[in-house]
């Protein structure tokens, strides 16, 4: 079956290092997404990618960084710059001007 | 600027009764409107869109919604509730003209009581 997958599902992060999600799609999308979640505020954008090769920041891009070297996987890195990454991160993709999105299972970050 | 509103933060509702959750949004030109539903510890699953045409949208497990362009609405509904649809909505927007990002709305925690 097409989706995406989100890995790993929990991760956790000391101080001062970088991790990095894992995101990969086999529904050939070109545009891809990543969000941060919150209680209680919604979905935030990280940054997105329209095609190979290509990004953008997004509304809270600061302490993160991308990479899309093939059209099925953007991973997310949350550097130590990051200061409260404690969070659930999803992954997205979607097929068209008009389409929804396409989720993955969420990657639940948490500094210890 | 395009943004979505969601002004309920829970609605509670009793199993077989109808149930509406709002969603009220502002975009600059024609939007493209979503709902999507997220169970816990999971990503969101898409319900519905609408994108043009018939103001009435229909989607997945009974859900439908109503597009009102005079009042920037897009309240989701359902004729008779399940306590399976117990979880968090979310609403959402994104500019028809070229637009690449979508606006998510702060979502809206529906509960059915047996």
């Amino acid at each position: 079956d097409g989706g995406i997958t989100q890995s790993p599902k929990y991760l956790f992060r000391k101080e001062g290092q970088n991790v990095t999600l894992s995101c990969e799609q086999n529904l050939n999308h070109d545009a891809m997404y990543w969000y941060r979640q919150d209680p209680g505020q919604g979905l935030r954008l990280i940054y997105y990618s329209q095609i190979v090769n290509d990004f953008q920041k997004g509304d809270i891009a600061e302490g993160y960084s991308v990479s899309r070297e093939k059209k099925e996987s953007f991973p997310l890195t949350v550097t130590s710059a990051q200061k409260n990454p404690t969070a659930f991160y999803l992954c997205a993709s979607r097929s068209g001007p008009g389409g929804g999105y396409t989720f993955g299972s969420g990657t639940r970050l948490t500094v210890v | 600027a395009q943004s979505v509103a969601q002004p309920e933060d829970q609605v509670n509702v009793a199993e077989g009764n109808p149930l509406t959750v709002k969603c009220t949004y502002s975009v600059s030109g024609n939007p493209y409107l979503f709902w999507y539903v997220q169970y816990p510890n999971r990503g969101l699953q898409f319900l519905l869109k609408y994108i043009t045409g018939d103001n009435l949208v229909k989607g997945s497990y009974g859900f439908e919604a109503e597009f009102n362009k005079s009042q920037t609405s897009f309240h989701l509904k359902k004729p008779s509730a399940l306590v399976s649809d117990s979880a968090l909505y979310f609403c959402a927007v994104r500019d028809s003209t070229g637009g690449f990002k979508t606006i998510f709305g702060a979502g809206t925690r529906l509960f059915v009581k047996a």
